[in-house]
This record gives C-alpha cells, structure tokens and sequence, in this order.
C-alpha cells in the first residue's frame, strides 16, 4: 500500500471548517483513500473514504485531486468533539489486506 | 447500526499469565482483525481471519499469540504468558470482503 504524508496537527475555531490534507504520490490506480479518526483512545472510526471522485457524506467531504497525489477531508462545521486524531490510509480496491496507519494528524477543536 | 463489541473494556493481568479477549464482529462480515496500541504509540496490525484460519498477520504476531472463532459469532485473542509489554489498547476489526474496516472500542489490558 502506498504511503501517506500528513502535518501532524492543526487547530481548528468551532463552527469553522476544518480542512485536513494528506499527500500519497505514490498512490496506484487501484487504491482507495481512506480517512478514520480515533477520539482518546477510542477505537479508529470510519469517516469516508473514495477513489477518485469527491465524495460527501453526513460526517465530512473528501475532496481528491485529479492526478490521485493528495486529499483532503474537510469537517464543514467542526465542534469541539471533532478534536481526534486524524488518519488518511491508502488501501487497495477489493483488498483484504489490513490497514496500515500512520501518525495521523491530530486536530484541535477550539472555542 | 451494527458495531463490533468487545470485552472486557479493561483488564488487569499478571505477568504470566493468561489472557483471552473477546470480540463479536458485524453479524455479515466475513475479515475480523486484532489490532493494539501501546499508549502513545500508533494503532499496529496483528492478525487478520478469514474462512476459519489466519490471512495475515504481523511480525508482533508470534507464538504466544493465538486467534480463534470458537462459535461462529465470537472471535477470541488469546496472549498465553503475558510480559509487561504487552501492556496496550486492543482493537477488534471486522469487514465484509473488499469493504469497510470497522472497529470495536478496545479492551485496555495491563500486565503488572
């Protein structure tokens, strides 16, 4: 799976939209983008994830680029129980294969 | 919506001895995974099961670890002879095949 790169935090006003990137130049054709987040030491929670259209569900938008090298997830109101550590994780369509997180990048919600 | 459980949330264990956590996965899924995460550290692999036997599974996974799904809804991680370092979040993980990860909310284990 291709390796992702993403600042390891930011901080976000509530109310505000919180835009987090990740870069995976080496992504193939064949590869998802995922995002999850992990609150505390709660479990990792899906997000959204897509393979190359923009995808939006009720949680966050997932904007990708056209040539596949970076993504950004974007929080359109963030709350303060958005603050979490964010993951983006490349993983390949119809792949069993586990997934690999990184450092992700921990996002602070502020009033 | 269905979620994968896990028990116990917490458990504390001496060095040595056995320990089993468990997990029930989302009733249709077919992959059930073993992660943890030491404090501080990143969520790390373990073990990946499908079709009643081990797909994949990390160098950490090695022979004091063991998986099992014993009756078909539960699915089991058993650490025979606890160290100190195997102190950590354990996740459970289950998917449909090609599909979404979802994971459970961890059972802590501390080994003293």
């Amino acid at each position: 799976d291709a390796k992702t790169t993403q600042p390891p935090s930011m901080d976000c006003a509530e109310g505000r939209a919180a835009n987090l990137p990740c870069n995976h130049s080496t992504i193939s054709g064949n590869e998802y983008v995922y995002w999850y987040r992990q609150i505390h030491s709660q479990g990792p929670q899906y997000i959204i994830h897509g393979l190359k259209n923009n995808e939006t569900n009720e949680m966050a938008s997932l904007i990708i680029t056209e040539d596949r090298k970076s993504s950004t997830l974007i929080l359109p109101h963030a709350t303060l129980r958005d603050t979490a550590v964010y993951y983006c994780i490349v993983r390949g369509v119809g792949s069993q294969g586990n997934l690999i997180f990184g450092k992700g990048t921990k996002l602070s919600v502020k009033p | 919506e269905p979620e994968v459980t896990q028990t116990p949330s917490h458990q504390v264990t001496q060095m040595g001895q056995e320990v089993i956590l468990r997990c029930v996965p989302i009733s249709n899924h077919l992959y059930f995974y073993w992660y943890r995460q030491i404090l501080g550290q990143k969520v790390e692999f373990l073990v990946s099961f499908y079709n009643n036997e081990i797909s994949e599974k990390s160098e950490i996974f090695d022979d004091q670890f063991s998986v099992e799904r014993p009756d078909g809804s539960n699915f089991t991680l058993k650490i025979r002879s606890t160290k100190l370092e195997d102190s950590a979040m354990y996740f459970c993980a289950s998917s449909f095949p090609g599909n979404t990860i979802y994971f459970g909310e961890g059972s802590w284990l501390t080994v003293v």
